[in-house]
């Protein structure tokens, strides 16, 4: 079946734009996690979502980050008057239920220059 | 807070070489899973295993195996007779009942050389 697709692939803005990642999860799968990836580091925990709420959010750096979830399944991590430390790759990740393997999209590329 | 050490950040070996990935990790949880991730050049995670505390019984899958320590907080991976295929930063990621989350080490890239 269709793993977790997310669109864009790469998206390069300027500094003090604002862009929106989006990513779609397997079907059925309730739990959806955003993590962001810097170059030679492990992936950060970003947000959760346990259906439509955002059930931890605690790695969001700071108030220009949000993400929604409205109906569940896909979700849009939305980043305002980006900045070049804003620069990394974005993951997001479906599972089944919590404890249940995480399936990873290939990641949103966003360059700010 | 939890902590995931995998304090080798590069290895490389020549294919054929039996390699072993190490994972040291910091819990006050008494139940957690956890988990190792590759992700190739082409950057996408692929998860490999997810291990319950509970278990202690070493796992063979193929040519890797992974050896699990409660009592020093370890769980390593070992890859038999390595391919060039093989090379990938490798991610342990501990689960903690706590966080409901993934909680990612540096990982360790490995370059197997033909």
């Amino acid at each position: 079946g269709a793993g977790v697709s997310q669109t864009p692939s790469n998206k390069v803005t300027e500094k003090g734009k604002y862009v929106e990642l989006r990513c779609d999860p397997i079907s059925g799968h309730t739990a959806l996690y955003w993590y962001r990836q810097s170059l030679g580091q492990g992936p950060e925990f970003l947000i959760y979502f346990q259906g439509t709420g955002a059930a931890d959010d605690s790695g969001l750096p700071n108030d220009r980050f949000f993400a929604v979830r409205p109906e569940g399944s896909v979700s849009t991590l939305k980043i305002q008057r980006t900045e070049r430390g804003d620069s990394a790759v974005y993951l997001c990740a479906s599972s089944r239920d919590l404890n249940s393997p995480l399936h990873f999209g290939n990641g949103t590329r966003l360059t700010v220059t | 807070a939890q902590k995931v050490t995998q304090a080798q950040t590069e290895i490389s070996v020549v294919e054929k070489e039996d390699v072993t990935l190490d994972c040291v990790y910091e819990t006050r949880d008494t139940t957690y899973y956890l988990f190792w991730y590759k992700q190739p050049p082409s950057g996408e995670l692929v998860f490999l295993i997810r291990r319950n505390s509970f278990d202690e019984q070493n796992e063979i899958s193929g040519r890797y195996s992974w050896n699990f320590q409660k009592s020093t907080s370890s769980f390593n991976f070992t890859i038999t007779a390595s391919q060039v295929v093989d090379s990938a930063v490798y991610f342990c990621a501990p689960w903690m009942n706590a966080g409901n989350m993934l909680t990612f080490g540096g990982g360790t890239r490995l370059m197997v050389k033909p």
